[in-house]
């Protein structure tokens, strides 16, 4: 099976822009997390989504948001970038119906620098 | 609110030795996973071994084990035989049931294996 893949893999973006990232889970998986590791604060939950539903959200601004598709492939947006929100944005996917559905697997990530 | 510390930033290993990777936590919840993700130089999030806490048994993948001591909130990583590759940093990570997928993660142990 396919991983997680993730796209763009590295972008620019000027402050005051908006970005929007992809995620497309490994087949089967119908959950997708996403995460913002940033050197100060770690890898932090921004949300999670099942069948098209936001289930959990982290302690983030409005300005990020998420939505899932029909297929699992999630996207995230981040409007109104701000110099800190340069980081790695990681997807990650998981099945809850397998016996291991608690685990999550992870895609290479989004490195998204703001300028 | 569930917390997970790991107080070694960083670590190093004569290759072919054996080194050990603390994780502490803290919860108020009975049920729950914990995980060992490896993070190398590629920034993508590798599933390293997952322990149910329901199960008092330790969990092992080839020359991964943990040390899980419920009482004591306690979830070492212990890695035999250390080889080149695994030099990574490598994070702790706690997920309650109720928490739909959102993972607590520790800062990380960046573990350098020395030839």
């Amino acid at each position: 099976k396919a991983g997680v893949t993730q796209t763009p893999r590295y972008l620019i973006k000027t402050r005051g822009q908006q970005v929007t990232l992809s995620c497309s889970p490994i087949s089967g998986h119908r959950s997708v997390s996403w995460y913002q590791q940033t050197p100060g604060q770690g890898l932090q939950f921004l949300f999670e989504y099942f069948s098209e539903t936001q289930r959990n959200k982290g302690n983030f601004p409005g300005r990020f948001s998420g939505r899932q598709f029909s297929n699992s492939r999630s996207e995230m947006n981040v409007s109104t970038l701000e110099l800190g929100d340069s980081a790695l944005y990681l997807c990650a996917s998981s099945d809850p119906g397998q016996a291991s559905g608690n685990t999550i697997y992870f895609g290479e990530g989004s490195w998204l620098t703001v300028v | 609110a569930q917390t997970v510390t790991q107080s070694q930033p960083e670590m190093s290993v004569q290759e072919a030795e054996t080194v050990t990777l603390s994780c502490t936590y803290d919860t108020s919840e009975n049920n729950y996973y914990l995980f060992w993700y490896k993070q190398p130089p590629s920034r993508q999030m590798i599933l390293v071994i997952r322990q149910e806490a329901y199960k008092q048994q330790n969990a092992t993948e080839n020359r991964f084990s943990v040390n899980f001591q419920k009482a004591a909130k306690s979830f070492s990583l212990k890695i035999s035989d250390s080889q080149l590759g695994d030099t990574a940093m490598y994070f702790c990570a706690f997920m309650s049931p109720s928490g739909t997928y959102k993972y607590i993660f520790g800062t990380g142990t960046r573990l350098k294996v020395l030839a």
